[in-house]
């Protein structure tokens, strides 16, 4: 299986501010990356695929980059709403996987 | 407005099976492909199969002997059995839509926790 890491795992930022979080794949995933927002209580909602391509409706505030192994999210101008655990998944290869999630927290 | 809707038991007893149905609403479920995703505090998301109208399945290696997946293309549904239970089976499972091939999980399910015990 593609071990996808992410880094870090929690991290406190203001609103206003910009946050960066990586992920890492055990192996090369040829860019088929995704990034997902998760709130408490809710489902995982797409907010970029295919490492760069923002989801219909998504904020441009939101970023995706990277290639082969190792992919960044950023979020530029922090709102409260963006206050939320984030993770990447994998999908190039079966079975799918995830990173373990990143929890942005409001400092 | 396509909507994915899980259903079924809460609560399981260990070494009995789960099983568990996606409603699908908006869209007809020959359109496109379906997943299951699980999510409890030790494992995290974790993926456990997927399948499409033409029921080419794709399971998780952990799990694929205690799976099985099927699709009602008259109800519009698409169904999880997962058989010998234990307290690890314990999760939120969603039901999620991808869109073919090499495609990111682009709607979930609202999600439906299932306790697995005595």
């Amino acid at each position: 299986d593609v071990q996808m890491t992410q880094s870090p795992s929690t991290l406190s930022a203001f609103v206003g501010g910009r946050v960066i979080i990586t992920c890492r794949a055990s192996q090369n995933i040829n860019n088929y990356l995704a990034w997902y927002q998760q709130k408490p209580g809710k489902a995982p909602k797409l907010l970029i695929h295919k490492t760069s391509f923002l989801k219909s409706g998504v904020p441009s505030r939101f970023s995706g980059s990277g290639s082969g192994t190792e992919f960044t999210l950023a979020i530029s101008s922090l709102q409260p709403d963006d206050f939320a655990t984030y993770y990447c998944q994998q999908y190039n290869i079966y079975p799918l996987t995830f990173g373990g999630g990143t929890k942005v927290e409001m400092k | 407005q396509v909507q994915l809707q899980e259903s079924g038991p809460g609560l399981v007893r260990p070494s009995e099976t789960l099983s568990l149905t996606c409603s699908v609403s908006g869209v007809s479920v020959q359109a496109f492909y379906y997943n299951w995703v699980r999510q409890s505090a030790d494992k995290g998301l974790e993926w456990i199969g997927r399948i499409d109208s033409s029921e080419t399945i794709r399971y998780n290696p952990s799990l694929k002997s205690r799976i099985t997946l099927s699709l009602d293309m008259s109800k519009n549904q698409v169904s999880l059995s997962l058989n010998y239970v234990t307290a690890a089976d314990t999760a939120v499972y969603y039901c999620v839509r991808d869109w073919g091939s090499l495609a990111p999980l682009d709607i979930w399910g609202q999600g439906l926790l299932v306790t697995v015990s005595s």
